[in-house]
């Protein structure tokens, strides 16, 4: 079975540029979660979808960040414009459960110049 | 809110070395408590885990017991190998909340 996918896995644009990460949770799974660290910090939780529904975004930092999940499979994560603040890892995970075990992704290391 | 704190790095041993990792947390609710570990690439796995008080969690040689009275869940190991060497993470999940808190992770090297 395959696990979580990223997509790119590691991405640098220039301050002001649009970036779109993508994540394809494991099969079956609805619910799916984004996380983010930035350098020498904790990994901090954005979002959480079940199926296509944002369960809970209270983790979001701002209106420059967008996530999608259109058809409860895989989902995107867009930030535009992206400012210096945004560079780090962003992690995907997936569980089948509401509460249940969170299998993660390599993660996407972003990069902004 | 909740938060989890646990020992800067890096941290060097040499093979066979014992290990421990300390971590606390603080919750407003009752946790489940998690160690979370990251190979070179890798995403990151799930190591260990330990939903109630005085629960150890145990995997692949590590082990941590849930300490309610001190708010601790700390990672130990009696003898590491060269491909322990990876981040570690310890994490919390509250009480009927989905949102994995972490903290800021220790990078392991283990040396031959």
């Amino acid at each position: 079975e395959a696990g979580v996918t990223q997509f790119p896995s590691h991405s640098v644009i220039e301050k002001g540029q649009t970036v779109t990460l993508r994540c394809d949770p494991i099969s079956g799974h609805d619910n799916l979660y984004w996380y983010r660290r930035v350098m020498g910090k904790e990994i901090k939780f954005l979002l959480h979808f079940v199926k296509e529904s944002k369960q809970d975004e209270s983790g979001m930092p701002n209106n420059r960040f967008l996530a999608e999940r259109t058809g409860g499979t895989y989902s995107t994560l867009k930030v535009q414009p992206a400012e210096l603040e945004d560079s780090g890892v962003y992690f995907c995970a997936s569980s089948q459960d509401f509460l249940g075990e969170q299998y993660f992704g390599p993660g996407t290391r972003l990069t902004v110049t | 809110g909740d938060s989890v704190t646990q020992m800067e790095g890096p941290v060097t041993l040499s093979e066979e070395a014992f290990l421990t990792i300390n971590c606390t947390y603080t919750a407003t609710g009752y946790p489940s408590l998690f160690w979370y570990v990251q190979y070179p690439g890798e995403g990151l796995q799930l190591l260990l885990k330990a939903t109630k008080a005085d629960d150890k969690g145990s995997n692949k040689g590590f082990e941590a017991t849930y300490r309610k009275e001190t708010t601790s869940f700390h990672l130990e190991k009696g003898s590491v190998q060269v491909s322990d060497s990876a981040v570690y993470f310890c994490a919390l999940r509250d009480s009927g909340n989905t949102p994995l808190v972490f903290g800021k992770g220790t990078r392991l090297s283990v040396i031959a």
